[in-house]
Order: C-alpha cells, then sequence, then structure tokens
C-alpha cells in the first residue's frame, strides 16, 4: 500500500540551527501539507501546498518557516534557526485532491536543545 | 470558531465494553468529519469518516453518530479490544479547496482485559 514516507524520523539540533525535514508523499498526490505535534498536544495544520505553491498556512508559519517541492518527489519542511519551543512531532500529509483523504507519515522527532 | 473541542482527555475501558468519545464543532462550513487512530510513535491514520447528510456512518465495530442542529459527533467503539488502545482525534474540514484539517485535542483510549 502507498505510504507517506518521511526523514529523518528524529532529529536532533542545536538552537539556531537550521533543519530541513523531509517528506515523499504518495506518488500520485497533489496536495502536500505540514501538520505539527507538540507532545501530549493536538495535531496542528502549519501550511499546505499545491501546484508549487503555498496554499493556505496558520499563524504558526512564520517567516523561520519555508516549504519546498525541489524535485517531483520530495517536498521539505525548512525551519531557519530553530527555537525551543520548535519540539515536536512534524507530520507530513498528502492528498489525491484538496478535499479528499489526508494521508500522514509517520512523523519527525524534532529535538532542540 | 475553528475549534474542534473534544472529550474526554482520557478514556479506560473493560475488554468488550463501549468506548465513547464526543467531538463538538461551531464552525458551520465543515462539511467533512473523519476520526484518527494514532499508535505511539506512528503519524495519524484515518479511522472513520462522515459527511453532515447522514446521521450515522458504521464500519465494523467502528459507529460515528453526528448530530448536525447540535454540531456534534462522536464516535463508538463497540466491542473494545486491547488493540484498539490508541489515542484517537476527531477532526473537521471544509472540503471544497486544499484544506487543513482542524483537531480535536485527542483521547488516549486504554482498553484492559
Amino acid at each position: 500500500e502507498p505510504e507517506v514516507t518521511q526523514t529523518p524520523s528524529h532529529q536532533v539540533t542545536q538552537m539556531g540551527q537550521e533543519v530541513i525535514l523531509r517528506c515523499v508523499p504518495i506518488s500520485n498526490h497533489l496536495y502536500f501539507y505540514w501538520y505539527r505535534q507538540i507532545l501530549g498536544q493536538k495535531v496542528e495544520f502549519l501550511v499546505s501546498f499545491y501546484n508549487n505553491e503555498i496554499s493556505e498556512k496558520s499563524e504558526i508559519f512564520d517567516d523561520q518557516f519555508s516549504v519546498e517541492r525541489p524535485d517531483g518527489s520530495n517536498f521539505t519542511l525548512k525551519i531557519r534557526s530553530t527555537k525551543l519551543e520548535d519540539s515536536a512531532m512534524y507530520f507530513c500529509a498528502s492528498s489525491v485532491g484538496g478535499g479528499n483523504i489526508q494521508y500522514f507519515g509517520a512523523g519527525t522527532r524534532l529535538s532542540v536543545l | 470558531q475553528q475549534q474542534v473541542k473534544q472529550s474526554p482527555q482520557s478514556l479506560i475501558v473493560q475488554k468488550g465494553g463501549i468506548s465513547i468519545i464526543n467531538c463538538a464543532y461551531e464552525n458551520t462550513a465543515f462539511d467533512y468529519f473523519p476520526w484518527y487512530q494514532q499508535f505511539p510513535g506512528k503519524g495519524p491514520a484515518l479511522l472513520i469518516a462522515i459527511r453532515p447528510d447522514v446521521s450515522e456512518k458504521k464500519e465494523g465495530r467502528f459507529t460515528i453518530s453526528f448530530n448536525k442542529s447540535a454540531k456534534q459527533f462522536s464516535l463508538h467503539i463497540m466491542d473494545s479490544q486491547p488493540g484498539d488502545s490508541a489515542t484517537y482525534f476527531c477532526a473537521a474540514q471544509r472540503r471544497s479547496g486544499n484544506t487543513p484539517l482542524v483537531f480535536g485535542k485527542g483521547t488516549r483510549l486504554s482498553v484492559i482485559a
């Protein structure tokens, strides 16, 4: 069964460093999303992406964040200068269409020290 | 208005019992209500979903009850099993366009033998 793949599974970084979280969405999907989940809290929307541009973003997705689809398969989330409060599980999701089921990857746990 | 309120925060049920998790929303533009199941270390996975034009949807041991006038929906797990122990998130979405999921805070279900 096709699945969304995320790497790495765990990323440890120092505060102020840049990190790139990588995702390979399901191959025929056209819509891509990043969500995050701070430990013990709900899953929160960060950004959605379609046709090589951001469709919607939340107030969490400030200038420190950016997304990119550098090639035909990868979808990345970059945090330019990490803060302690960026520590969370980051989930990538994809869907065939904008209103279709979103399939989630297993997540990347980001630990900012 | 974008919030989805979920209760209880945690739930302990005997094996064979019925687990009930409740959610409420305010935004009447939501037209799709999925439930996601999340096991530790994994991403959320779609369990069952309902549209507001029906009052109930059943898939195996899982049933969603939907009350449009009250803006509430609930998940019932019949004959609960230890393997159902997980965190359950309700969510809501406007399916038109590339819209994000709005998640509840989650319910940690423990089914004990």
